[in-house]
């Protein structure tokens, strides 16, 4: 089993609907959880942090449940735009070199 | 501006040839880092640097080899005894104070090695 995991994808949307990415992670002492946005032939950038408490950037909303060790990230009201790779990333503790990445689910969102 | 240049964008390599990638960064970071990606795949970790002159390998460091003598730069030289280098190279960076959470990596716009 992978240390994190993804929804397969690819996820085919029409403009303006809400969809919904999840992420799972194996080592229950990780700390530290991200979501990156990775364009095509291009290199990942930071979309979101995700906190315990969940948070909220704009259209995106990011939720954490560490008791399940599950990750989720939702969009509302999708834009062209928004078509990419999203990445589940999770860092297993604080110190030194720790980033996980999951293999990432493909979003294209369709006039 | 500040941020994370590597070149270059795009590189062939015969077999048999040693190749480097340059990888420079101007955040003032402490760590930087290695990553391939392979088309359909995440990113793996080939090096690592938590600071000068002082390495680590990651997950799949066979037949790669860096370099860290200054902090704003961290070369990695595909060796020919990679069997398969042809991928996707990635260089990233970040703030490495112990016990610190939440300190994202910022990623330069990666090099495109294939080999002929």
């Amino acid at each position: 089993r992978k240390e994190v995991e993804q929804d397969p994808g690819p996820f085919n949307v029409p403009e303006g609907a809400t969809v919904a990415f999840n992420c799972t992670y194996s080592n229950s002492a990780s700390q530290s959880f991200f979501w990156y946005r990775q364009d095509c032939r291009k290199e990942p950038k930071l979309l979101m942090s995700v906190y315990s408490s969940g948070n909220e950037d704009g259209r995106f909303t990011a939720q954490l449940n560490r008791a399940s060790q599950y990750i989720s990230l939702l969009i509302r009201d999708s834009k062209l735009s928004d078509s990419a790779t999203y990445l589940c990333v999770v860092r297993r503790n604080n110190y030194g070199q720790n980033f996980v990445f999951g293999p990432g689910t493909r979003l294209s969102v369709l006039p | 501006d500040g941020g994370i240049t590597q070149s270059p964008k795009y590189l062939f390599r015969k077999e048999g040839q040693n190749v480097t990638l340059s990888c420079e960064q101007n955040l003032n970071h402490d760590a930087m880092y290695w990553y391939r990606q392979d088309p359909g795949q995440g990113l793996r970790l080939i090096y690592y640097s938590q600071i000068v002159n002082d390495f680590q390998k990651g997950d799949i460091a066979e037949g790669y080899s860096v370099s860290r003598e200054k902090k704003e730069s961290f070369p990695l030289t595909v060796t020919s005894a990679q069997k398969n280098p042809t991928a996707f190279y990635l260089c990233a960076s970040s703030i490495a104070l112990a016990g610190v959470s939440y300190n994202e990596q910022f990623f330069g716009p990666g090099t495109r090695l294939t080999v002929l």
